[in-house]
């Protein structure tokens, strides 16, 4: 079984904090994302990564970075935390040219910011 | 319009009734098709992927896909107080470069 884990299930950061959220996968899957899930809004892509040191912007990137230095682990940065920010943020994999098809989701951490 | 429409529910039904989850869409370039479920505090899991028009069936779970009206639907049969969770659709086109998720239809079925 593909095994994502998350590195927190809940945070509570303050208003202009950085914020690194992690993700790791054990199955050797090329593609990662980063998305946020909010109610009435569904899941929105911020980032994914289809190889080591690759990232591609997704639908709302803005006041994200992330990072892939190794294949299994995918980084999320919040460069200077705001309130509306506060989410839940699931992280994913997939293998294949099918990059968005058969998504494997980690548990997902809520990020409340003060 | 949005690419995918998702009714949210709440969706709420007895112990043994047959469910009906359902999404609509607007893009005819999608050719794939999934459903997720999400229970409380879980991440998705996939929980059936098919392609172009038909049926697919999975124990108590069908999806079926109407590629003329732009319409999928996933049929629980027998639904069981286990089967409470989120439902989301997704969709894909050929190419895999566009991708779209449902925003959910929250399920609750009553013992």
């Amino acid at each position: 079984d593909v095994k994502v884990t998350q590195s927190s299930r809940y945070l509570v950061k303050r208003t202009g904090e950085k914020v690194f959220l992690e993700c790791v996968q054990d199955m050797d899957h090329e593609n990662m994302f980063w998305y946020r899930q909010d109610p009435g809004l569904g899941l929105r892509l911020i980032y994914f990564s289809y190889d080591v040191k690759m990232k591609e912007k997704g639908d709302i990137p803005e006041g994200y970075s992330v990072s892939r230095e190794k294949k299994e682990r995918f980084s999320l940065i919040l460069e200077s935390a705001s309130t509306n920010q506060t989410s839940m943020y699931l992280c994913a994999t997939s293998w294949g040219d099918r990059v968005f098809d058969e998504q494997f989701f980690g548990p997902g951490t809520r990020l409340t910011v003060l | 319009q949005k690419e995918v429409e998702q009714d949210p529910g709440p969706l709420s039904v007895p112990e043994g009734a047959i469910v009906s989850l359902n999404c609509t869409y607007s893009n005819s370039a999608f050719q794939y098709f999934m459903w997720y479920r999400q229970y409380s505090r879980k991440g998705p899991e996939l929980l059936m992927y098919t392609y172009s028009s038909g049926n697919k069936e999975d124990g108590r779970f069908t999806a079926q896909v109407d590629k003329s009206s732009k319409y999928i639907s996933l049929f629980i049969r027998d639904s069981q107080p286990s089967d409470s969770a989120t439902y989301l659709c997704a969709m894909s086109s050929l190419s895999g470069n566009q991708f779209y998720f449902g925003t959910g239809t929250s399920l609750t079925v009553i013992p």
